[in-house]
């Protein structure tokens, strides 16, 4: 069945520090893939997507590509701020039509000291 | 606009006891979902619902019912409450394609 993998946490970072949280995945097709964000006591928003390989899904300064060859769709941030300080979640979706589940890796804990 | 609805935000129980909770979106999305979040398990789907009168079990369905009657609603029962389920639960709803899902706040369950 489909997986994902990604980075265990914590990762604690100073403020401007780059950031890369590894992803990795294992499903059939083509499967969509999702970074998702979790602020402390909040529920998980959408950061960004992709859809198809080579695609990069930005957003807030964010960014990953879908590597199909690597099966990769690693997370990265030039400069982190502190506001950045959540649990990040690597999924997928599968390929096909009606294929609504998601799968997640099990999250990365990011703490952004100043 | 108010999404992903879910109630209550906090519920303590004893064992034994049965509770629903509830989840609500205005989003017309057809498929909505529940996940419960643990320490080091990432998010576990409980059961899940392709459209109003179907749905199916997901990942960890024991101990848990759910029944979708309209499309915006998608209540989760506990029938009979244990430790084990001291959990976050959240909902989320998804439209056809790509898209990705939208989540409610949570709920912080904790059974005594």
């Amino acid at each position: 069945g489909d997986s994902v993998t990604q980075m265990e946490g914590p990762v604690t970072l100073s403020e401007e520090a780059f950031l890369t949280i590894n992803c990795t995945y294992t499903a059939t097709g083509y499967p969509s893939l999702f970074w998702y964000v979790q602020y402390p006591g909040e529920g998980l928003q959408l950061l960004l997507k992709a859809t198809k390989a080579d695609d990069k899904g930005s957003n807030k300064g964010f960014e990953a590509t879908y590597r199909k060859e690597t099966t990769s769709f690693h997370l990265e941030k030039g400069s982190v701020q502190v506001s950045d300080s959540a649990v990040y979640f690597c999924a997928l979706s599968g390929a096909g039509a009606g294929s609504y589940q998601l799968t997640f890796g099990k999250g990365t804990k990011l703490s952004v000291i100043p | 606009n108010a999404g992903v609805t879910q109630t209550p935000k906090f519920q303590v129980l004893k064992t034994g006891q049965s509770m629903t909770l509830q989840c609500a979106q205005d989003m017309n999305h057809e498929y909505m979902s529940w996940y419960r979040q643990d320490p080091g398990m990432g998010l576990r789907l409980i059961h899940y619902s392709v459209g109003a009168g179907i749905t199916d079990q997901g990942e960890v369905p024991n101990g848990y019912n759910v029944s979708r009657s309209t499309t915006e609603d998608f209540p989760l029962r506990l029938l009979s409450a244990a430790p084990s389920q001291t959990s976050v639960y959240f909902c989320a709803s998804r439209p056809q394609g790509g898209t990705g899902a939208f989540f409610g706040q949570g709920t912080r369950l904790t059974v005594v």
